[in-house]
């Protein structure tokens, strides 16, 4: 099975700041690699999908890059309603894996 | 509109079954990669199956033998069978459409709002 670590389990940052959320497989997956939002009480939400592909309707400040093992995901200027927490998923083989989440706080 | 509305939930004792539905609209079932990915309370998002336009199904192995992942494509209803459940099934269980891209169906663009099943005596 293909694990997902995902780095840091949570932070805290302030509006406008540059968020950097890490996610590395234990295998390479090439680019297929994709990042979840979820709110409290809510489904996941698609982002980024093929590593660095925008889903629809997504602000542009989110970003995704990387390939093979390791990949990230930026928020160029935090928003208040960019509280939540976020998962990165391989789409590479099953079992399809999640890593853990970081939650994202506004201070 | 693309939805898809879960129901079946329930508190259920250890070794009782359980089964779940999910409706889907605004797209067809058949010709899509369904999946059920669950969530613990308070812990992070697991896959639990998925079945492909195909009819193939695959399991995760912490389900496997004990769920039966199946669709309906006149009723364009995915469905989750959940046999021999412990109090580690509890969770909140997402169904969720794959979308293909780049050779892979397993990026999930829509989701359920979920549906909750505890396990408990």
């Amino acid at each position: 099975d293909i694990q997902m670590t995902q780095s840091p389990s949570s932070l805290s940052a302030s509006v406008g700041d540059r968020v950097t959320i890490t996610c590395r497989a234990s295998q390479s997956i090439s680019s297929y690699l994709n990042w979840y939002q979820q709110k409290p009480g809510r489904a996941p939400k698609l982002l980024i999908y093929a590593a660095s592909s925008f889903q629809s309707g997504v602000p542009s400040r989110f970003g995704g890059s990387g390939s093979g093992t390791d990949f990230n995901l930026t928020i160029s200027s935090l928003q208040p309603e960019d509280s939540a927490t976020y998962y990165c998923q391989q789409s590479y083989s099953t079992p399809l894996t999640f890593g853990g989440g970081t939650k994202v706080e506004i201070k | 509109e693309v939805q898809l509305v879960e129901s079946g939930g329930g508190l259920i004792q250890p070794g009782g079954s359980l089964r779940l539905s999910c409706a889907a609209s605004g797209f067809t079932v058949s010709s899509n990669y369904m999946s059920w990915v669950r969530q613990a309370p308070r812990k992070g998002l697991e896959w639990v199956s998925v079945i492909y336009s195909s009819g193939s199904k695959y399991y995760a192995d912490s389900v496997k033998g004990r769920f039966t992942i199946s669709k309906d494509n006149s009723k364009n209803i995915l469905y989750l069978q959940l046999n021999s459940l412990r109090a580690e099934d509890t969770a909140v269980y997402y169904c969720a459409r794959g979308s293909c891209s780049e050779s892979t169906c397993y990026t999930f663009d829509y989701w359920g709002q979920g549906t909750l099943v505890t396990v408990s005596s």
